[in-house]
């Protein structure tokens, strides 16, 4: 099994829906998590961190459920420009950090 | 403030010659990472620098890869000789520090092994 795992997609919602990401992770001892987008040929870039009480960024939310060694990020009110590939990131309790795979989003008009 | 620089960006070699990729990080950023992508895949790391010293390297082939970060800022991660396996995408990314700090991303450099 991966240390973090993530859905592919891709994903392909209309304009304004609301669409959710979830990312498992294998180890418990994971303390850190986030999620990054990335586009076509571009490097990856932070998209929020994903602390244990949830946060909100405009209409980003990200949750962490430790119970059940999940994160999920869910966009609201999509946009044309949120179509990128998500990637989640773990740590594996030792300060190092696994990517996922990256789950692509298309949105259409 | 300005963020990872990473050169070359392209770089096109025949297979077994020798390439190097540079990196700098934002400045006051002690951990450095360099990653290597392939297409539809997520960055895998290939060694993290806590200032100078490699603290993470169980990922780098070491019979062909190598890197270093002297003085703590600058890193150079080469590999000879390539191999057409190689061909992918060396990110560089730096944070403030390890594990629940973010990290930022360079523009990478695309090689390709012919």
């Amino acid at each position: 099994r991966k240390e973090v795992e993530q859905d592919p997609g891709p994903f392909n919602v209309p304009e304004g829906a609301t669409v959710a990401f979830n990312c498992t992770y294998s180890n418990s001892a994971s303390q850190s998590f986030f999620w990054y987008r990335q586009d076509c040929r571009k490097e990856p870039k932070l998209l929020m961190s994903v602390y244990s009480s949830g946060n909100e960024d405009g209409r980003f939310t990200a949750q962490l459920n430790r119970a059940s060694q999940y994160i999920s990020l869910l966009i609201r009110d999509s946009k044309l420009s949120d179509s990128a590939t998500y990637l989640c990131v773990g740590d594996t309790g030792g300060f190092k950090t696994i990517f996922g795979a990256g789950t692509r989003l298309f949105v259409k008009a | 403030e300005a963020g990872v620089v990473q050169s070359p960006r392209y770089k096109i070699i025949e297979k077994k010659q020798p390439v190097a990729f540079w990196c700098n990080p934002i400045s006051g950023h002690n951990t450095l990472y360099w990653y290597l992508q392939n297409l539809g895949q997520g960055p895998e790391l290939l060694i993290r620098y806590e200032n100078e010293e490699a603290v993470d390297d169980s990922q780098l082939p070491k019979d062909r890869f190598s890197a270093e970060r002297l003085k703590g800022v600058d890193s150079t991660l080469k590999i000879q000789p390539a191999e057409l396996g190689d061909s992918a995408v060396y990110l560089c990314a730096s944070s403030k520090g390890q594990g629940l700090y973010e990290q930022y991303f360079g523009p990478g450099t695309r090689l390709t092994v012919t």
